[in-house]
């Protein structure tokens, strides 16, 4: 069983609408869990970090958390064509020996269709 | 936030000629930076994490003489690939860590394509 799971899709949605994107995870470990979003050719640009357990909000962003279910979810209100791209979970744990690399998903690959 | 610069964006080699990637910190030291490589419609693996100073050390099943990497200041860090073949072709992406925030926030550069004919 790999660390991080998600479904890399393609998901496509229509203007408006409102996107969830998740992740599981085995590692109870992972404390640490970001979003990050990547453009076509791009590097992955940080959307959104939560500690622990719970929820977080920013604009039309929603990162939840529920670590005794091992699963993490983003919520996209009001989707754009603008928010079309990959979204890559990504944990980590803070007491890893080291500098904390970061475990990734797949990644999901989301239309959003005007 | 702070940037990571990639150069060059892009490169195309003939197979058995060694190819160099810079990563560059623009205003920010970063004491670790990481080496990523991304095939199409795939996750980002990590290849090696790049300390200043130091050895870099490589994650299991990463050629260390063949993807030499040197972290010489606090602001860059060069992956080298030598000899490189077709099957080495693909995305390759460097992170760094400012240090300013308490879970060691990875900024990413914009990535280089790298296909070898």
């Amino acid at each position: 069983q790999k660390e991080v799971e998600q479904d890399p899709g393609p998901l496509s949605v229509p203007e408006g609408a409102i996107v969830s994107l998740n992740c599981t995870y085995s590692n109870s470990a992972f404390q640490y869990f970001m979003w990050y979003r990547q453009y076509s050719r791009k590097g992955p640009e940080l959307l959104m970090y939560t500690y622990s357990s719970g929820n977080k909000e920013d604009g039309r962003f929603t990162a939840q958390v529920d670590k005794s279910s091992k699963y993490i979810s983003l919520f996209i209100r009001d989707s754009q064509p603008s928010d079309s791209a990959t979204y890559l979970c990504a944990m980590s744990d803070p007491f890893y020996s080291g500098n904390t690399p970061l475990v990734f998903g797949k990644g999901t690959r989301l239309s959003v269709i005007a | 936030g702070a940037v990571v610069s990639q150069h060059p964006s892009w490169v195309i080699c003939k197979s058995g000629t060694s190819v160099k990637i810079e990563c560059r910190s623009l205003d920010f030291q970063a004491t670790t930076m990481f080496w990523y490589r991304q095939f199409p419609k795939q996750s980002l693996m990590l290849m090696a994490t790049s300390n200043e100073g130091s050895k870099a050390t490589y994650e299991q099943g990463v050629e260390k003489d063949k993807f030499l990497i040197n972290h010489a200041s606090l602001t860059l860090s060069t992956l080298t690939v030598t000899s490189a073949h077709p099957e080495d072709s693909s995305f390759y992406i460097c992170s760094a860590i400012s240090g300013g925030s308490s879970y060691n926030e990875q900024f990413f550069g914009p990535g280089t394509r790298l296909t070898v004919l």
